[in-house]
């Protein structure tokens, strides 16, 4: 069935550090992929998407490009903030099941 | 601020028992999604209701039920509960059918505790 894998957390960096979360899928078809943030107490929301191959997703600083080829949308972002401390999802949508599947999460700490 | 609520926020009961979650999506969406959030199996999909019908279902317990009502607010059960019950549930909401092509709002969850 279709699934998500993203690198086992957590991922401690230090304020100004480059980021990067890796997340690969397996999926029927050319799904849709997401990342999605969970704060600290809150509901998961969505940072950025991409529904086809070469898209690039951006927001807040934070961009990740749909790579048919390897499967892969990994998340990056220049420089990271303390604020920026959260657990972050991939997801995707339009394999074999009609609903979002999820990776495990990474969880992220940055420190001044 | 998602515009999607939950309540209630937590909820501590023993096993056996029947809790009911509850969620009212934002205004004017009409799919409902409800998920669990565990630390040994992450995020999963339990089931989607779109305008007061059942649309999909993932990984969902014949001990669970959902319903959505016609102001389109939506009620997880939750029955004969068991310690591995304990986890955070979500809701989502989105305003069409195809959730997933579109943006899902998540509710802040309400975190269960089976004792």
């Amino acid at each position: 069935g279709d699934s998500v894998t993203q690198m086992e957390g957590p991922v401690t960096l230090s304020e100004e550090a480059f980021l990067t979360i890796n997340c690969t899928y397996t999926a029927t078809g050319y799904p849709s992929l997401f990342w999605y943030v969970q704060y600290p107490g809150e509901g998961l929301q969505l940072l950025l998407k991409a529904t086809k191959a070469d898209d690039k997703g951006s927001n807040k600083g934070f961009e990740a490009t749909y790579r048919k080829e390897t499967t892969s949308f990994h998340l990056e972002k220049g420089s990271v903030q303390v604020s920026d401390s959260a657990v972050y999802f991939c997801a995707l949508y339009g394999g074999s099941q009609g609903n979002l599947i999820f990776g495990k999460g990474t969880k992220l700490s940055v420190k001044p | 601020d998602s515009g999607v609520t939950q309540t209630p926020k937590h909820l501590i009961t023993a096993t056996g028992q029947r809790v009911t979650l509850r969620c009212s999506p934002r205004s004017g969406d009409l799919s409902v999604y409800w998920y669990q959030q565990s630390l040994d199996q992450g995020l999963q999909f339990l089931i989607q209701y779109y305008n007061g019908e059942e649309r999909a279902k993932g990984n969902i317990l014949e001990r669970f039920s959902a319903q959505q009502f016609p102001d389109l607010h939506s009620e997880l059960n939750l029955s004969s509960l068991e310690l591995g019950d304990s986890a955070l549930y979500f809701c989502a909401s989105s305003a069409s059918i195809r959730g997933g092509e579109e943006t899902q709002y998540f509710g802040p969850g309400t975190r269960l505790l089976v004792l």
